[in-house]
């Protein structure tokens, strides 16, 4: 049972515009939230977080959306870069004696181009 | 600082054989993890060691897998006899603090035939 679900295996946008990418979860429980990138042959890179007392989180071109009523949280790029082009993965944590474990979704490719 | 070093990067083995990755975290991170991620599905947890303690192995498919980490240094994670849905990619990562902004390496592609 895939608790955290990106339903959107691939994205492609142009250079300059907004991606945004979409994440949905199950597990009520999850109370932390990352977003990763992933180049090919390379492990996952920590992007950006959020924490489910928030609802938006910004980091320079990068901002994360969390709704925690619809268990719904997006990744907005603005603006789109082609070396933004990578996999990106959606990650949830538990509180307390958890919060080591990640739990992801299956990625979203997303393709930038120039 | 050298980042989680993991080796070796690719292993093509056949079924029934043994294969062990190694992962080097960074140096200091007392806190070390293995993932893996399976062709086309999501990036999945397998344990958690603090030092050379396993805290947390509820992830680990089943007895073939033995992961052991020597004197809270690097790790071994040991596949034996590996099967054909063993095939995927194991990612390590470490992190000073238990917490979930931790460095992954850039994993180890295991491909059994």
């Amino acid at each position: 049972d895939q608790q955290v679900k990106q339903n959107s295996p691939s994205l492609s946008v142009q250079e300059g515009r907004i991606s945004i990418l979409n994440c949905d979860y199950t597990n009520s429980m999850f109370d932390y939230f990352l977003w990763y990138k992933k180049y090919p042959a390379e492990g996952p890179t920590f992007l950006i977080s959020i924490s489910s007392i928030k609802d938006k989180n910004e980091d320079g071109r990068f901002t994360v959306f969390l709704n925690k009523s619809a268990k719904h949280l997006s990744l907005h790029i603005v603006p789109s870069q082609p070396g933004d082009s990578a996999v990106y993965f959606c990650a949830a944590s538990g509180s307390g004696g958890s919060n080591y474990k990640l739990t992801f979704g299956k990625g979203t490719l997303l393709t930038v181009n120039p | 600082e050298a980042g989680v070093t993991q080796f070796p990067s690719h292993s093509v083995i056949e079924k029934g054989q043994t294969v062990t990755l190694r992962c080097d975290p960074i140096s200091g991170h007392d806190n070390l993890y293995w993932y893996r991620r399976v062709m086309g599905k999501e990036i999945k947890f397998l344990l958690h060691f603090v030092k050379e303690s396993k805290q947390d192995e509820s992830g680990m498919p089943n007895n073939r897998f033995l992961a052991e980490r020597t004197g809270g240094t690097y790790s071994t994670l040991k596949v034996q006899p590996a099967e054909l849905e063993d095939s995927g990619v194991y990612f390590c990562a470490s992190s000073q603090q238990v917490n979930y902004g931790y460095t992954f390496g850039s994993g180890t592609r295991l491909t059994v035939v």
